[in-house]
């Protein structure tokens, strides 16, 4: 199995909602990431978990926020999103960390009214 | 700032042509990657490219790594329709458990029949 599964496809939220993002795989990877990809725009690294250990883009703001309840899962919490954030955020596993090759999965297609 | 810059932006060639992808970037490192993005979709991965003199090969797409001029190409022999997505690379300058992956501005090709 050589997937990365991402729930859901799309998602419509207002400022003041919650949400989450959802990432699975089941290739025994160590290492999970979120991009974040503006239309016409290359992605934009926001996290990784290598080994449950988590990496922050700096300029990612807060009202971001990931989490890694296990190794196969990767969830994006999001929280008081400005329209701004409205991208395709993709996830993406490696089998331990950098150098290695990144699966990527569908994405979610996100816009914030 | 680490910068990756692609060229071109956008190619257009014709079926059974000949081209070349530039991928130079401003700081040292011996880690590139190259993606392929169709429209809508998501990223998937094409070359890994980890030391200087690097050259990897896979059906039509041949890449290339010179860390010592900080350039990587992707070299397209004898396109077909099928090619045509938007290439991007990437530059992986990660130390000490701090990630720091950047993308290219990416080449957006079509490959005419």
């Amino acid at each position: 199995d050589t997937e990365v599964t991402q729930t859901p496809k799309h998602l419509v939220m207002g400022m003041t909602n919650k949400k989450s993002l959802k990432c699975e795989q089941h290739m025994g990877h160590r290492a999970m990431y979120w991009y974040k990809q503006k239309a016409k725009k290359p992605p934009e690294l926001m996290f990784v978990y290598s080994y449950e250990k988590l990496s922050i883009n700096e300029s990612v703001p807060s009202r971001f926020s990931p989490e890694c309840p296990n190794s196969s899962l990767l969830n994006l919490h999001l929280h008081a999103l400005q329209p701004e954030d409205s991208a395709l955020y993709l996830c993406a596993s490696s089998q331990g960390g950098a150098q290695e090759t990144q699966y990527f999965g569908p994405g979610t297609r996100l816009l914030v009214l | 700032e680490l910068k990756v810059e692609q060229n071109p932006l956008f190619l257009s060639m014709q079926e059974g042509k000949n081209y070349t992808i530039y991928c130079n970037y401003s700081t040292t490192s011996d880690r590139l990657y190259w993606y392929r993005q169709d429209p809508g979709k998501s990223l998937e991965s094409l070359f890994v490219l980890l030391s200087n003199g690097a050259v990897k090969q896979e059906g039509r797409l041949m890449a290339s790594l010179d860390t010592k001029a900080r350039l990587s190409t992707l070299h397209i022999t004898a396109a077909v329709h099928d090619l045509s997505a938007t290439y991007f690379c990437a530059v992986d300058i990660t130390t000490s458990g701090t990630y720091k992956y950047i993308f290219g501005t990416g080449t957006r090709l079509k490959v005419l029949a």
